[in-house]
């Protein structure tokens, strides 16, 4: 069956940088964009971008330009994103989601991972 | 970005109410939205895809309809089930943006 398995809660400093996992299983890794999206205590969800996992190739909103870095290891079929200079306001659940192309929903998510960034 | 706009944000309804939830995008996005559903501590779950099909799995009681720039999501009788979160996502373009959200609870 098919599963993205997030890796596990993190607490970091203002400043420091984020690195989350999200493992691929139950489907052909390079068939399926990944995509992050992060969700603040209380508050929706929100797009943060998205990685051919067949090309390598990235895109973000322009909100984290400079901050996110995606990459992926298909030989474990694992997607990593890293969000660096973390501030209070990065607080938040981490989703993974797959689709299959632009006109297809999110049919399987992760879990969440919780990032938490306190002194 | 595409932005959309859900209302109301917050719903109190009853059991075996008729709730309607209205989407709104700031361009058209033809068909290209989905419903999903959250709760407390758990992953968003795809209900409607393309404004009006149903996922498997998911009662015939939630439906969808629209297209363009005006959506909505309607579920015929509220189950207990159904106090949750849901949020409209358009993915008409690879940034697939939310609306903000409706609670809706008892």
């Amino acid at each position: 069956q098919v599963q993205l398995v997030q890796s596990g809660a993190e607490v970091k400093k203002p400043g420091a940088s984020v690195k989350i996992s999200c493992k691929a299983s139950g489907y052909t890794f390079t068939s399926y964009y990944i995509h992050w999206v992060r969700q603040a205590p209380g508050q929706g969800l929100e797009w943060m971008g998205i990685i051919n996992p067949s090309l390598g190739s990235t895109t973000h909103a322009q909100r984290f330009q400079g901050r996110v870095t995606v990459t992926r290891d298909t030989s474990t079929s694992t997607v990593y994103m890293e969000l660096s200079s973390l501030r209070s306001e990065d607080t938040a659940v981490y989703y993974c989601a797959r689709d299959l192309r632009v006109t297809t929903p999110f049919d399987y998510w992760g879990q969440g991972t919780l990032v938490t960034v306190s002194t | 970005d595409i932005q959309m706009t859900q209302s109301p944000s917050t719903l109190s309804a009853s059991i075996g109410d008729r709730v309607t939830i209205t989407c709104r995008a700031s361009q058209s996005i033809s068909n290209w939205l989905a419903w999903y559903q959250q709760k407390p501590g758990k992953a968003p779950k795809l209900l409607i895809y393309e404004a009006s099909s149903l996922e498997s799995g998911v009662p015939s009681r939630f439906s969808g309809s629209g297209s363009g720039t005006e959506f909505t999501l309607s579920i015929s009788s509220l189950q207990p089930d159904d106090f949750a979160t849901y949020y409209c996502q358009q993915y008409s373009v690879y940034s697939k943006t939310f609306g903000q959200g409706t609670k809706v609870e008892i």
